[in-house]
């Protein structure tokens, strides 16, 4: 069964300090992996995106890392601000062009609040 | 980016009615649509997937006869929730998927909120 597990749940973190939030998965086969963010009542905006062979892609301050072999991506923020506060899901997309049908699987996300 | 707008935003409507929620893409065409729905601290859970002129799919556990999805075109799907109850109050959220894309990107609307009374 295809999983997608996030860490921490909820993080609070000073205006200007730097986060990392993780993500574990078992997705097979795996095509992608995605970082969004959520606002509360919104919905999920993208962040970046990585294929099999991409270990790191920025947007920004957002800096997102992939281990395949590990099957960990990590999402590092850094400098704060207090518009950062929202829900960073981990999403992992399965499947093949080949095939043509991807199957999306995701995180429950963490829960960003930023406090001055 | 490409852009996927819903509406309405948010809707109140009274119990027993239906309410239908329109997903479009705005600047590109969208041969797979997909529909979510969101429960309050809750990751989002795949309702249906619907490719344009054909049945929509439902996942395990959702009633294809109350959660109503028409894909008419490619930029364009609709979701009608008939006969709506208190418990089908929840966060409504459709994505688009381009056609054409290598890296097979999906773009999620704003959401609508619906609340049942």
């Amino acid at each position: 069964k295809n999983q997608v597990e996030q860490s921490p749940q909820s993080l609070i973190i000073l205006e200007g300090k730097n986060c990392t939030l993780q993500c574990n998965y078992t997705v097979s086969p795996f095509s992608n992996l995605r970082w969004y963010k959520q606002d509360t009542g919104r919905g999920p905006v993208s962040l970046t995106i990585m294929t099999f062979s991409e270990n790191t892609k920025s947007n920004g301050r957002y800096t997102a890392t992939l281990d395949a072999d590990t099957k960990q991506s990590s999402l590092h923020i850094t400098a704060s601000q207090l518009s950062d506060s929202a829900s960073y899901i981990c999403v992992v997309s399965a499947g093949s062009s080949g095939a043509g049908s991807y199957q999306l699987t995701f995180g429950k996300g963490t829960k960003l609040s930023v406090i001055p | 980016g490409a852009v996927v707008s819903q509406h309405p935003s948010r809707v109140i409507c009274k119990s027993g009615t239906s309410v239908k929620i329109e997903c479009r893409s705005l600047d590109f065409q969208a041969t797979t649509m997909f529909w979510y729905r969101q429960f309050p601290k809750q990751s989002l859970m795949l309702m249906a997937t619907s490719n344009e002129g054909s049945k929509a799919t439902y996942e395990q556990g959702v009633e294809k006869d109350k959660f109503l999805i028409n894909h008419a075109s490619l930029t364009l799907s609709t979701l009608t929730v008939t006969s709506a109850h208190p418990e089908d109050s929840s966060f409504y959220i459709c994505s688009a998927r381009t056609s054409h894309s290598t890296k097979e990107t999906q773009y999620f609307g704003p959401g609508t909120r619906l609340l049942v009374l």
